[in-house]
């Protein structure tokens, strides 16, 4: 089954630096990933989607990179802004319905102004 | 587009009782997800349709849930009868197409249900 990890659970920073937020999985066999971001109180909004096949996915100051023969995924925030402050949540789709789509537990990233 | 809109926001309710959560899902959208999110467990996938019907139910935790999809507009969530252990999030999704996770999905805002 399954199982997608991600470290730290929180993680508090000034404004304006460059982070790293780390998603790893246990089964390599996947078809995607992807990004999210949640705001207290809301719903998940989608940050970036990688496929299998691709390495990385870029959208604005966010990068996102794929290695998934070693079940690791980043997604890099550049020049942070306090308005980045929300859980970022990554998941996996493996295939195979319901199941096959699983989520980590999320990052609690807090920007300092 | 207004989004994914569900209703209620809140929902408090007695053991025993049923609940009833509502979804209607972005226009033009041919899939709709229902998501239970919880401290212990995160966020877990329950059911999903496409075109109006139901995909994969293998996420929904026992008979006392159930969903409908009527029409391509409107999704409901029940529990009958709520328990304590039922208290979460629920997330309604959608997307355009496609099975679950090959496709961006858009959320709704959630229903928080707390059962006492």
């Amino acid at each position: 089954k399954q199982e997608v990890t991600q470290i730290p659970a929180a993680l508090s920073v000034p404004e304006g630096e460059n982070l790293v937020l780390n998603c790893s999985f246990t089964d390599s066999a996947i078809y995607n990933l992807q990004w999210f971001r949640q705001d207290p109180g809301k719903g998940l909004t989608s940050l970036l989607l990688i496929q299998s096949s691709q390495r990385e996915q870029t959208s604005g100051r966010l990068n996102a990179s794929l290695d998934k023969s070693s079940g690791r995924s980043t997604l890099y925030i550049a020049a942070s802004q306090p308005g980045d402050s929300a859980t970022y949540l990554c998941a996996v789709y493996s295939g195979g319905g319901a199941d096959g789509l699983t989520f980590g537990k999320g990052t609690h990233l807090i920007i300092q102004p | 587009d207004a989004g994914v809109i569900q209703s209620p926001r809140h929902e408090v309710t007695e053991m025993g009782q049923e609940v009833t959560l509502r979804c209607k899902p972005i226009s033009g959208h041919n899939s709709l997800f229902w998501y239970r999110q919880t401290m212990m467990r995160g966020l877990e996938l329950l059911i999903y349709f496409n075109n109006n019907v139901p995909i994969d139910d293998s996420g929904m935790p026992e008979d006392r849930f159930s969903a409908k999809m009527p029409n391509a507009s409107f999704s409901t969530l029940k529990i009958q009868p709520s328990e304590p252990r039922d208290s979460a999030v629920y997330f309604c999704a959608s997307s355009l197409g496609g099975l679950a996770g090959e496709e961006t999905q858009y959320f709704g805002p959630g229903t928080r249900l707390l059962v006492l």
